[in-house]
């Protein structure tokens, strides 16, 4: 069946340093989404990509969906304490179902 | 618009009871998830309604587990009989439409002893 893969599973990071999570899917995806979701807290949707090699960007936060829309990536610029959180990408099939990847948790040192 | 309401909030029960979970989508939205999210499991879809229909149920883990959709602005999940390994955190979210994010309610943290 559809998998989506998202590495890696854990990221710790010094204040102000970059951090970047992929994601792959085993199947062409008609879209991509990513979500961030705070320590006990839920899912807060972050954007959609669609088309193939969109690149997409909020402040400091770029997202890019390849050319095959098979993958995805999330790219954090001097991260802040405020990121801290795990990051999902979930990927839509053309059969409408939708598939979670296993996050990235993101941790930051002051 | 109060976004996506779920309830209860935290749910503790013993093994073999009944537990039902309700939710109440953001309104206009017309499509409804159900996941359950676990540490060791991640973020699991269990199923999804389009216009209050069952669309796919694949995820849901076995008979003990069914979920409803009697109108466009309430849905149940329920667990019956429950087991401690249902313990899990279940999000109901809701979309308009497949092109649009989902917005996710608080979750239910149910524990099952």
């Amino acid at each position: 069946g559809q998998q989506v893969m998202q590495i890696p599973q854990y990221q710790h990071v010094q204040e102000g340093e970059d951090f970047t999570t992929y994601c792959n899917s085993s199947t062409t995806l008609s879209n991509i989404q990513w979500y961030k979701q705070r320590p006990g807290g839920h899912p807060v949707f972050l954007i959609q990509l669609v088309k193939s090699g969109e690149v997409k960007k909020q402040k400091r936060l770029t997202f890019q969906f390849g050319e095959a829309k098979k993958n995805s990536s999330l790219h954090i610029t001097a991260t802040q304490t405020t990121d801290v959180g795990t990051y999902f990408c979930a990927g839509y099939s053309s059969a409408s179902k939708i598939i979670f990847g296993s996050g990235t948790r993101l941790s930051i040192r002051p | 618009d109060a976004g996506v309401i779920q309830s209860p909030r935290h749910e503790v029960t013993e093994m073999g009871q009944e537990v039902t979970l309700r939710c109440k989508p953001i309104s206009g939205h017309d499509y409804l998830f159900w996941y359950r999210q676990t540490m060791m499991r991640g973020l699991e879809l269990l199923i999804y309604f389009n216009n209050n229909v069952p669309i796919d149920d694949s995820g849901m883990p076995e008979d003990r587990f069914s979920a409803k959709m009697p109108n466009a602005s309430f849905s149940t999940l329920k667990i019956q009989p429950s087991e401690p390994r249902d313990s899990a955190v279940y999000f109901c979210a809701s979309s308009l439409g497949t092109s649009g994010g989902a917005w996710f309610g608080p979750g239910t943290r149910l524990l099952v002893l």
